[in-house]
């Protein structure tokens, strides 16, 4: 399966400045999507990336807040931007993986674990 | 709303015994589906994927779908300190949204020794 890589793995930022995340894939793929897992909560996804248009975002999402960047078809980033502390979460990158290389599903990056002070 | 819900939890089972992880979904058009086991602090691990009605068997994992009822399990045998972790569902949506997933809570499975 794919393997990702994720930057950074964990970040302590204060209220008003943003963070970007970096999600480095081993193979290219067509669609990569960031989700949030908020403390002792499920996954939510954020937005969906595809190289050379815009993210597609969710319900409760949007650009202003978490503009992505998807410049080719192995590497993306997230930024949260004007953070406050409701934005602490884990943030995930997840590609499909390819069918035929074994189980086919969705693989996560290792995650950004986000305190904002 | 797409929605999947999983039996509330905790689930505690002896080291062992069978622990069986529920879930129920309201797409009726998704057609794939998979648990992944996270480990407190880290990221989301796919262990099961499942996509035709009956029973899918894998080491000591068991998924089991029932379109009909609109339910996925998952049973883990003979069960160690090493399966604790939170199980998560997600059931792949239907229709235009076809690439995304939805996920549940989670269950938080505990393996006593």
């Amino acid at each position: 399966s794919a393997v990702i890589s994720q930057k950074p793995s964990r970040d302590i930022c204060q209220r008003g400045t943003s963070l970007t995340i970096q999600c480095q894939v081993d193979s290219q793929v067509t669609m990569m999507f960031w989700y949030r897992q908020q403390p002792g909560q499920s996954l939510t996804l954020i937005a969906t990336a595809n190289q050379g248009s815009e993210a597609t975002y969710e319900s409760g999402f949007v650009i202003d807040k978490f503009p992505i960047s998807r410049p080719n078809l192995t590497f993306s980033t997230l930024t949260v931007s004007n953070m406050s502390p409701e934005d602490s979460s884990i943030y995930l990158c997840s590609v499909e993986t390819d069918p035929g290389q074994g189980l086919v599903g969705y693989t996560f990056g290792s995650g950004t674990r986000l305190t904002v002070v | 709303q797409k929605e999947v819900e999983q039996n509330s939890g905790p689930l505690s089972v002896p080291e062992g015994a069978i622990a069986s992880l529920n879930c129920t979904y309201s797409d009726r058009g998704s057609q794939s589906f998979f648990w992944y086991r996270q480990y407190s602090g880290k990221s989301p691990e796919l262990i099961m994927s499942i996509y035709s009605n009956g029973d899918k068997e894998d080491g000591r994992f068991t998924a089991q779908l029932n379109k009909a009822s609109q339910y996925v399990s998952l049973l883990i045998r003979d069960s160690q300190p090493s399966d604790s972790a939170t199980y998560l569902c997600a059931g792949k949506d239907s229709g235009g949204s076809n690439y995304k997933l939805t996920f549940g809570k989670g269950t938080l499975l505990t393996v006593n020794p």
